[in-house]
């Protein structure tokens, strides 16, 4: 297993175009989360899945923001209109149910939105 | 707000000497914690976790410190190593929550 994989890398969009990244967790892990990180600050909770279900979202995640994991397995996260403020690090990642407290989240390298 | 608190932005370390990273945090619900380390262009990697039952864990060089009652918790790492350069986050968690809060960061230096 590669670990939790992101794509893109890099995206640079024009002020409110629509993005989609998509994020592939380890096989194994039931648990994946997206965090948003910008300058200078650690990462922030954005949405969580078990499995398929959306069981948690942030206030953070406004109406702009939708994220699926329609098998499970990878999931995506879509920005609409997108603002300047929406340019962050968009982290990716996923844990077991029992190894999240003692191994915590295995994370992605992320994919760096910057809006124009 | 910020939950979680890394005060110190940055450290430097001559190699060899320890190296100390703190973390206050003020949500006395919390009852776990982790540090994660970050190099440039990837994402964070963990790195030890700790229970609020237990005071101390210690991996390798890794040793985490835990006390509750100044809800404070530090990293040290002994002998710090060039290859320790990066940024370490802390992080919390409460059991039956989803997320992580993170502090934002301590960026390390170890000096050859």
């Amino acid at each position: 297993d590669t670990g939790v994989s992101q794509d893109p890398r890099h995206k640079i969009t024009k002020r409110g175009q629509n993005v989609t990244f998509r994020c592939d967790p380890i096989s194994e892990h039931n648990r994946l989360y997206w965090y948003r990180q910008t300058l200078g600050q650690g990462p922030e909770f954005l949405t969580y899945f078990q499995n398929e279900a959306q069981l948690e979202k942030s206030r953070l995640l406004s109406d702009r923001f939708s994220a699926e994991r329609p098998k499970g397995s990878f999931s995506t996260l879509e920005i609409q209109r997108t603002e300047q403020g929406d340019s962050a690090m968009y982290l990716c990642a996923s844990s077991s149910t029992q190894g999240a407290r003692s191994y915590g989240y295995t994370f992605g390298s992320g994919t760096r939105l910057t809006v124009v | 707000d910020q939950q979680v608190k890394q005060n110190s932005p940055s450290l430097s370390v001559q190699e060899g000497r320890i190296s100390i990273l703190n973390c206050d945090y003020t949500n006395s619900m919390f009852d776990y914690f982790l540090w994660y380390k970050k190099y440039p262009a990837e994402g964070p990697t963990f790195l030890i976790s700790i229970s609020s039952i237990k005071d101390k864990n210690e991996d390798g060089r890794f040793t985490v410190f835990l006390n509750k009652s100044a809800k404070h918790l530090s990293l040290h790492i002994v002998p710090s190593q060039p290859g320790d350069s990066a940024v370490y986050f802390c992080a919390a968690g409460k059991t039956g929550a989803n997320n992580l809060f993170f502090g934002t960061g301590t960026r390390l230096t170890v000096i050859p």
